[in-house]
């Protein structure tokens, strides 16, 4: 079965850029049946959709946060990563990547990984 | 943009008693792609039930999903230890992009 783990550094200073990397094993990231979603969830808040990506590199990104992301595909690692650029305190969350199973659904997602966002 | 609404925001219930949470969406949508996650005190959210009404694989029977248009509806039959916590809709949209509404936390009373 497919499993998602994230992995990056949990501090960022303000202003520089938050990068993740999620690993995808147990399937290919090159299957054309799927998105690979970056989520992300402030402390005690709620969830909020970032982007995702298609195997042929296609990306989708939340208007909210559009110009400062970048979303990008390792297909000899099965990997896909996240850049978040000009950080703020506001940007500090769990942060979760997760297949879009049938384009749509979030199924399975990673365990998360927490980034604090701080001088 | 479509906005999901969710209410009540917490729901106290012992075990044993029927949830019932709803999802408002600002304008009609199709029920094909409306769904609803779990997610469990200090773990990712997992996928219950999608197109609103079909449960996911291994999702058990007393939670149930249905709605149409701008109103949807999570019900668990029964509450089981296990089933308190917080419950999200989530919805794909047109542009396309993905929503989710804030949140209803099932506490134990």
């Amino acid at each position: 079965q497919v499993q998602l783990q994230e992995s990056g550094p949990g501090l960022v200073k303000p202003s520089q850029t938050l990068s993740l990397t999620c690993t995808v094993s147990g399937g290919s990231i090159s299957n054309s049946d799927n998105y690979w979603s970056w989520i992300r969830q402030p402390p005690g808040k709620g969830l909020e959709w970032i982007g995702n990506i298609y195997y042929n590199g296609r990306t989708n990104y939340n208007p909210s946060l559009k110009s400062r992301i970048l979303i990008s595909l390792n297909m000899s690692k099965n990997q896909f990563s996240l850049e978040l650029s000009s950080v703020t305190a506001a940007d500090t969350a769990l942060y979760y990547c997760a297949r879009d199973w049938n384009y749509i659904w979030f199924d399975p997602w990673g365990q998360g990984t927490l980034v604090t966002v701080s001088s | 943009e479509i906005v999901l609404t969710q209410s009540p925001g917490t729901l106290s219930l012992s075990p044993g008693e029927r949830a019932t949470l709803s999802c408002r969406a600002s304008q009609t949508i199709s029920s094909s792609y409306l769904a609803w996650y779990q997610q469990k005190r200090g773990q990712a959210p997992r996928l219950l039930i999608y197109s609103a009404s079909t449960r996911a694989t291994g999702i058990p029977d007393r939670f149930s999903g249905s709605g149409s248009e701008t109103d949807f509806t999570l019900t668990i039959s029964r509450l089981e230890p296990e089933d308190f916590a917080v419950y999200y809709c989530q919805l794909y949209g047109s542009s396309p992009t993905w929503t989710f509404g804030q949140g209803t936390k099932v506490e134990i009373k």
